[in-house]
């Protein structure tokens, strides 16, 4: 069975622009999961997709977004990127979260803002 | 608030030692809890889970125990190995509405042959 997938593997930006990071769950995994891995902040959760609908969020500005699509997978989009927004960026994936459910991570997205 | 606290490392370990990385944890009601590894370069992988008080969880030698009187979800392994080097997080989980995982800030483990 394939795990989560993410793409790029790495990313580098300058200021100001905007990054779009993807992600692909594991096939029968309904929900996604975004969290930041920053140097020396630790793990932090961004945002959770379930069934196309964002159902909870982490202490994120707005310019940090995402999406779910109909097969799944998810992209965040992180705009007007600033430097600290550096980071390795994991997806997670669990099936439908009617109960608690283990979250299955992919490699990540290391995001270098220059 | 929900949190979880885990010994800070650097742990520096000879081939075969004993391991023990403490994690304690403060919550309300009864959350799922875990250990993930993190090896050099690469993502999160699950190395084991515990959904209620007393559960212990196991994989690849290593082991915890939920210990609700403690608050705590300590992970051991009898006989560490070069390739067990990694940073370990611990991590908590309600379901529900949140559905998020609340990490430790993690410990990494080096292990010397």
């Amino acid at each position: 069975e394939a795990g989560v997938t993410q793409s790029p593997t790495h990313l580098i930006k300058t200021r100001g622009q905007q990054a779009t990071l993807r992600c692909s769950p594991i096939s029968g995994h309904t929900s996604v999961y975004w969290y930041q891995q920053a140097l020396g902040l630790g793990l932090q959760f961004l945002l959770w997709y379930d069934e196309g609908e964002e159902r909870n969020r982490g202490n994120f500005p707005p310019r940090f977004s995402g999406r779910q699509f109909p097969n799944y997978s998810s992209e965040l989009n992180v705009n007007a990127l600033e430097l600290e927004d550096s980071a390795l960026y994991l997806c997670a994936s669990s099936k439908p979260a009617l109960a608690v459910e283990t979250q299955y991570f992919g490699p990540g997205t290391r995001l270098l803002v220059l | 608030g929900n949190s979880v606290t885990q010994m800070e490392g650097p742990v520096t370990l000879s081939e075969e030692a004993f391991l023990t990385i403490n994690c304690t944890y403060t919550a309300t009601g009864y959350p799922s809890l875990f250990w993930y590894v993190q090896y050099p370069g690469e993502g999160l992988q699950l190395l084991l889970k515990a959904t209620k008080a007393d559960d212990k969880g196991s994989n690849k030698g290593f082991e915890a125990t939920y210990r609700k009187e403690t608050t705590s979800f300590h992970l051991e392994k009898g006989s560490v190995q070069v390739s067990d080097s990694a940073v370990y997080f611990c991590a908590l989980l309600y379901g529900g509405a949140t559905n998020k995982l609340i990490f430790g800030t993690g410990t990494l483990l080096a292990v010397q042959p």
